[in-house]
């Protein structure tokens, strides 16, 4: 069965410094997305950055990038320059084998950064 | 252009009411996707539409839940008789493409329901 767990329910960094998040998952996929979402207090869920699994480059989106280890299953989410607004939970999704792209979150990773 | 928006933003319900959850997709998505999102987990996965096609309805909890899109825009979940175990935040997202895993979904604000 497919799976993704986040091993951290919560996280604290202060603000300009840098935090990773972690991210373990398993499939028997070969080819796959992986997908980190950030859900504010408000709670409309947004993309943070994917990664194809095919690509050994790493992706990066500004302030974001990621660690993917394929042979690990490892997908880390490294938030460089923290700001007051990255203050949200964050999820790591894997989209279902099988299905029309429907995702497995994990539990979540709540981050506060600190003035 | 406007994102996704959900309806109501929270609605309370008597245990064994019925409930109709309306969700309206970024214009021109094809596939939409309904989720449950417990307190303090991830979402979990109800149901998807390609168009008004209901293809996938395998996360859906039971008989209760009913999901529609008929005109292939506008969907609505309905969960009758409503129980306390179906308080959660009910969130819709909707994408570009058909049936594609790399296509990045865009999420509504969700509806918060509480059963009483």
């Amino acid at each position: 069965a497919q799976t993704v767990t986040q091993s951290q329910p919560e996280m604290s960094v202060q603000e300009a410094e840098t935090v990773t998040l972690s991210c373990t998952y398993d499939t028997s996929e070969n080819n796959y997305y992986l997908f980190w979402y950030k859900q504010p207090p408000s709670r409309q869920m947004i993309l943070v950055i994917r990664q194809e699994a095919y690509k050994q480059q790493n992706a990066t989106e500004n302030r974001f990038s990621v660690n993917f280890q394929k042979a690990a299953k490892s997908f880390s989410l490294k938030i460089s320059d923290s700001q007051l607004g990255d203050t949200a939970m964050y999820f790591c999704a894997l989209p279902r084998r099988g299905s029309q792209g429907n995702l497995i979150f994990g539990k979540g990773t709540k981050l506060s950064v600190k003035p | 252009g406007a994102g996704v928006s959900q309806s109501p933003r929270y609605k309370v319900a008597k245990r064994g009411q019925d409930v109709a959850l309306r969700c309206d997709p970024i214009s021109g998505h094809v596939s939409l996707f309904w989720y449950q999102q417990a307190l303090g987990q991830g979402p979990e996965f109800l149901t998807y539409f390609q168009n008004e096609a209901q293809l996938d309805k395998s996360g859906l909890p039971s008989d209760r839940f009913f999901a529609e899109r008929p005109e292939g825009s506008v969907s609505t979940l309905k969960i009758q008789r409503t129980q306390q175990e179906d308080s959660a935040v009910y969130l819709c997202a909707s994408s570009l493409g058909e049936g594609s895993f790399s296509y990045e979904q865009y999420f509504g604000p969700g509806t918060r329901l509480t059963v009483t």
